[in-house]
């Protein structure tokens, strides 16, 4: 069946250190999300990558789906104190409606 | 503003006392989802509902029943909650089908505890 590993679990960062997690699956995915949720707070859709291969920006962050379509990750460059929270990876297939997140990376930073 | 809507934001029950937890969407999409989130872990698929078809995961325990009576409104019934049941439960919603996002909308969730 699908495995889906997200790492780190848990980043302390210095406020304008990069971040970066990584989720990587054992099957082709179709597609993949990404969500944050903020201490407290509920999960909140961030981007959906599709192509192989593909990289897209908001502002700090950079989101990449990897040439086989099996791993991704997103980078934020020189992060800030509101980045603080826990980004998960949603790995999607087209053979199965079934939705696992991944474990989650939870991010901290010092100010 | 479009939105989904969980009541309540907390809850709190008995052991072995029955509970009904609601979510409502002004979105109008097709799939609504019930999660179970405890600390410090990822949300966990309870089911879901694409539109009147109901699809619940393997591991969901029969203590969790849901019902959806229309495109608006779903419910999360805990038949007899036991103390494991304690956790944050969030309801989201999803438009599937040809040209659409299937990017999740959550509610606030409802924070459940069980005395």
């Amino acid at each position: 069946g699908q495995q889906v590993m997200q790492i780190p679990q848990y980043q302390h960062v210095q406020e304008g250190e990069d971040f970066t997690t990584y989720c990587n699956s054992s099957t082709t995915l179709s597609n993949i999300q990404w969500y944050k949720q903020r201490p407290g707070g509920h999960p909140v859709f961030l981007i959906q990558l599709v192509k192989s291969g593909e990289v897209k920006k908001q502002k700090r962050l950079t989101f990449q789906f990897g040439e086989a379509k099996k791993n991704s990750s997103l980078h934020i460059t020189a992060t800030q104190t509101t980045d603080v929270g826990t980004y998960f990876c949603l790995p999607l297939m087209d053979s199965s409606y079934k939705l696992i997140f991944g474990s989650g990376t939870r991010l901290l930073v010092r100010p | 503003d479009a939105m989904v809507i969980q009541n309540p934001r907390y809850q709190v029950t008995q052991f072995g006392k029955p509970v009904t937890l609601s979510c409502s969407q002004t979105l109008n999409h097709n799939v609504m989802y019930w999660y179970q989130q405890k600390s410090s872990q990822a949300p966990k698929l309870l089911f879901h509902y694409y539109d009147k078809d109901f699809n619940n995961e393997a591991d969901t325990p029969d203590n969790f029943q849901s019902r959806r009576p229309n495109t608006s409104f779903c419910f999360l019934d805990i038949r007899s909650p036991g103390l494991g049941d304690a956790a944050m439960y969030l309801c989201a919603t999803s438009s599937w089908g040809t040209g659409r996002s299937y990017e999740q909308y959550f509610g606030p969730g409802t924070r459940l505890t069980v005395t």
